[in-house]
């Protein structure tokens, strides 16, 4: 079954400091990849996709994510975390069978620490 | 700006009393969504809409209805709210698309 997990439910990192959300997928083929950020109360921002070509993407709010298909992941950096990064972090995949449909991983947690 | 817009953004129902949720979008998207999302898990997908075409999760309860008049605005109707409908409700749209446009949601409470 086509799965996305985010194994740390909950990460705290220095102000400052850098950061690696984990996302890893199980799907046969590349599907579209996804980093969704959502403030308490909020709706989901898309941070930054995949879709083909260069592995290593931009996003907004200086966040990277870099896929690698040998590994199945699709994980998440920021070089310098600032305390308005706390907030859950979803990483989703988007299966090309799916009918437009996103796998949703359960979530990370990102406390910041002053 | 276009966008998604919700509302309200927070409603209160009683417990068996129907609650119709609201979305609009100016983005002219052909896809719109619902989610359930409850604390701290991942939102949870009730239903979506390509064009006028319903699609329905197989596990959405029958409680949870939908009605899309035209490309703009799309209705999420709970029936007979109980206690473990309470949740933020999030609308999503996209255009022939996985990448999906969120509003900012409605908080249910069901007391």
């Amino acid at each position: 079954a086509q799965s996305v997990t985010q194994p740390d439910i909950h990460i705290t990192v220095s102000e400052g400091a850098s950061l690696e959300l984990r996302c890893n997928y199980s799907y046969g083929a590349t599907p579209y990849l996804f980093w969704y950020v959502q403030s308490p109360g909020q709706g989901l921002q898309l941070l930054l996709k995949y879709f083909s070509g260069d592995t290593l993407v931009q996003g907004i709010k200086g966040f990277e994510a870099e896929f690698k298909r040998s590994q199945s992941s699709f994980n998440l950096r920021k070089p310098s975390v600032h305390w308005s990064d706390a907030a859950e972090y979803f990483c989703a995949v988007g299966p090309p069978d799916s009918n437009y449909q996103l796998i949703w991983g359960a979530g990370t947690k990102l406390i910041i620490k002053p | 700006d276009a966008m998604v817009i919700q509302n309200p953004r927070y409603q209160v129902t009683q417990f068996g009393k129907p609650v119709t949720l609201s979305c609009s979008q100016t983005l002219n998207h052909n896809v719109m969504y619902w989610y359930q999302q409850k604390s701290s898990q991942a939102p949870k997908l009730l239903f979506h809409y390509y064009d006028k075409d319903f699609n329905n999760e197989a596990d959405t309860p029958d409680n949870f209805q939908s009605r899309r008049p035209n490309t703009s605005f799309c209705f999420l109707d709970i029936r007979s709210p109980g206690l473990g409908d309470a949740a933020m409700y999030l609308c999503a749209t996209s255009t022939d698309s996985y990448e999906q446009y969120f509003g900012p949601g409605t908080r249910l409470t069901v007391t």
